[in-house]
């Protein structure tokens, strides 16, 4: 079974701190995903990773960046937190593009920022 | 501009009696849709998908209709339970050399079936 386990399930921080989110996943996986979900908006990608050291901008990357330093980690980074970016994080995987592909999810990271 | 609407934000049905969930889309290049299903405090888990070749897929108590020519999809839940009740997210990717690996996932229904 494909994992993908997020470092931490609640997290609550202060406007102004730079945040970290960790993602892992062990099924070899080359794309990893980022995204944050809000009431009434569903998922929205923030950005994405196809490689190692790869990313590419999803819909709404301002405020935040990514790290992809090996295969199975992905990182987010909110640079400045801030209240608007209180949300929760969700973080997928999957194979290449291929003909028919899903994403796995990890349990998701609910962020809070005070 | 939303490529996949889910109109209707909540639904809430009998137990036993059938649920449908409704999804539309806008991309044309969209050939493969996907339903997942997310309980609060949990990340999303597939439920069942279909490719634009079919316009019907079951598992289970789970089929999901395509109609192509109204780009539309909708997943039907028979007979509904109790632990069904969770947000279903509709998604859609093209393949083939479109495909870049992304999903656009649509807004959300929540389901509550009441016992």
């Amino acid at each position: 079974d494909v994992k993908v386990t997020q470092s931490s399930r609640y997290l609550v921080k202060r406007t102004g701190e730079k945040v970290f989110l960790e993602c892992v996943q062990d099924m070899d996986h080359e794309n990893m995903f980022w995204y944050r979900q809000d009431p009434g908006l569903g998922l929205r990608l923030i950005y994405f990773s196809y490689d190692v050291k790869m990313k590419e901008k999803g819909d709404i990357p301002e405020g935040y960046s990514v790290s992809r330093e090996k295969k199975e980690r992905f990182s987010l980074i909110l640079e400045s937190a801030s209240t608007n970016q209180t949300s929760m994080y969700l973080c997928a995987s999957s194979l290449p593009p291929g003909q028919y592909t899903e994403q796995y999810f990890g349990p998701g990271t609910r962020l809070t920022v005070t | 501009d939303q490529q996949v609407k889910q109109n209707s934000p909540s639904l809430s049905v009998q137990e036993g009696r059938i649920s449908i969930l409704n999804c539309d889309y806008t991309n044309s290049m969209f050939d493969y849709f996907l339903w997942y299903k997310k309980y609060p405090a949990e990340g999303p888990t597939f439920l069942i998908s279909i490719s634009s070749i079919k316009d019907k897929n079951e598992d289970g108590r789970f089929t999901v209709f395509l109609n192509k020519s109204a780009k539309h999809l909708s997943l039907h839940i028979v007979p509904s339970q109790p632990g069904d009740s969770a947000v279903y997210f509709c998604a859609a990717s093209p393949t083939g050399t479109s495909n870049t690996g992304k999903l656009i996932f649509g807004q959300g229904t929540t389901l509550q079936v009441k016992p």
